[in-house]
């Protein structure tokens, strides 16, 4: 089965930019979606087709996607943007939905 | 704007079988596929399974021969079983809708722990 792979930490100052990749074998040719889960919450989606946004996303949150990897930005980060990130593909053979082991990200 | 809660037991004996609900609000049910996903504490997402509203299913390979996930649009829930637990079952346990076209996740309940112990 498609495996993707997180780094399981970033770090990153406020005001300066985090990227969170998603790993797997030619990942540029599936769509890409990423959930943000704050502690003791539930996951939201904020990034699906690797870079559309829902709407109540702000626009500092951008995804692109190409070769091996895909990458979620957080340009301007803010405390509140302390979280787990998941990255996750569909399995086109199994019709199955793979998440990546989740990102933590740390505001200093 | 569409809710889901998911609702059942918070306490399962062992070898029992875990039965959960969610129910979706304030939006269709039918031309959706429907999902449950779990996490245990401390740990990443796992995805247990789908139904769409014309009852086809997809679960987990390794969870397979334990799970059912069923629909029932009159009510406008769906539900998931899961026989013979153990402890590795204690979970979060989450239910979501799919997007459109597989446009990922788009609406996911609170959540519900679910204990497995004696």
């Amino acid at each position: 089965s498609y495996v993707v792979t997180q780094p399981p930490s970033v770090s990153v100052a406020p005001g300066k930019t985090a990227r969170i990749t998603c790993g797997g074998n030619n990942i540029g040719r599936k769509h890409v979606h990423w959930y943000q889960q704050r502690p003791g919450q539930a996951p939201v989606l904020v990034m699906y087709y690797d870079s559309d946004r829902p709407s109540a996303i702000p626009e500092r949150l951008s995804g692109s996607n190409s070769g091996n990897t895909a990458t979620l930005t957080i340009s301007r980060v803010e405390a509140g943007d302390e979280a787990d990130y998941y990255c996750q593909v569909w399995d086109s053979a199994s019709d199955q939905p793979v998440f990546g082991g989740g990102t933590k990200v740390t505001v200093l | 704007q569409v809710q889901l809660q998911e609702s059942g037991p918070g306490l399962v004996k062992p070898s029992e079988t875990l039965s959960l609900t969610c129910t979706v609000s304030g939006g269709p049910i039918n031309i959706f596929q429907w999902s449950w996903i779990r996490q245990p504490a401390g740990k990443g997402l796992e995805w247990i399974g789908h139904v769409h509203t014309s009852g086809t299913t997809n679960y987990k390979s390794s969870l397979k021969s334990r799970v059912t996930i069923s629909v029932d649009t009159s009510k406008n829930q769906f539900s998931l079983e899961l026989t013979s637990v153990t402890a590795a079952d204690t979970a979060v346990y989450y239910c979501a809708r799919v997007g459109l076209g597989g446009s990922g996740l788009d609406y996911w309940g609170q959540g519900t722990l679910v204990t497995v112990s004696s």
